[in-house]
């Protein structure tokens, strides 16, 4: 077995905030994804990474920065943070079926 | 270009009846994979089942089955003898054989079992 961690597990910024959240996983997999959850919503594609030092811009990219320097983590970065934006930030792996950290909530004052 | 989409914001059923989720799926891969997963009121997301698109068996998991319908693009989520734990958001999602990285998923469906 194997678990997803991320951290911080809640983070509070101010508008136009640089802001950077960390996934690292210990299932060796190879593909990790960032995704974006509002409330009542469903799940939207940032970025993803199918090997160290690679990413691939998901549908919601712009306004995000994403870097992959080690297999096992996989950060995220809000470039200049939105006023009143709330959101899960959940991060996943991959070898067949995908999973799931429990996700960073993000609140922006 | 991908996409999946589940028509059905909610539904409600009585605890121990059987309960259908729709989903439809765009590509123009010949070969793809779909997935079921369950968000429960906690926020944690599992992986429940897979059905591969090569595969004309529809895949089976527990009490978890699908309803797979290629030429409509439709997998549909059946879950049989419902219990209370199953309520939760569903969310069905797809993965493409040459883009084998990229994973979409579908709005969700809220399950509500009533005892």
């Amino acid at each position: 077995g194997g678990i997803i961690t991320q951290t911080p597990k809640f983070l509070i910024g101010q508008e136009g905030q640089k802001l950077t959240l960390k996934c690292q996983q210990n299932f060796n997999h190879d593909t990790m994804y960032w995704y974006r959850q509002d409330s009542g919503k469903g799940l939207r594609l940032i970025y993803y990474s199918i090997t160290e030092n690679d990413l691939q811009k998901g549908d919601l990219s712009e306004g995000y920065d994403a870097s992959r320097e080690k297999k096992s983590s996989f950060s995220l970065t809000v470039t200049s943070a939105q006023k009143n934006e709330m959101a899960v930030f959940l991060c996943a792996s991959r070898y067949a079926e995908q999973f799931f950290g429990p996700g960073t909530r993000l609140t922006v004052l | 270009a991908q996409k999946v989409t589940q028509t059905q914001t909610s539904i409600s059923v009585v605890e121990k009846t059987t309960v259908t989720m729709d989903c439809v799926y765009e590509t123009r891969d010949s070969s793809y994979f779909l997935f079921w997963y369950k968000q429960t009121a906690s926020g944690e997301i599992v992986f429940l089942i897979r059905q591969d698109s090569y595969k004309k068996e529809n895949a089976t998991v527990g009490h978890y089955s699908l309803n797979f319908q290629k030429p409509k693009s439709s997998i549909g989520l059946i879950i049989t003898a419902t219990q209370i734990e199953d309520s939760a958001v569903y969310f069905c999602a797809m993965r493409e054989f040459y883009n084998q990285g990229k994973l979409i998923f579908g709005q969700g469906t809220k399950l509500s079992i009533k005892p």
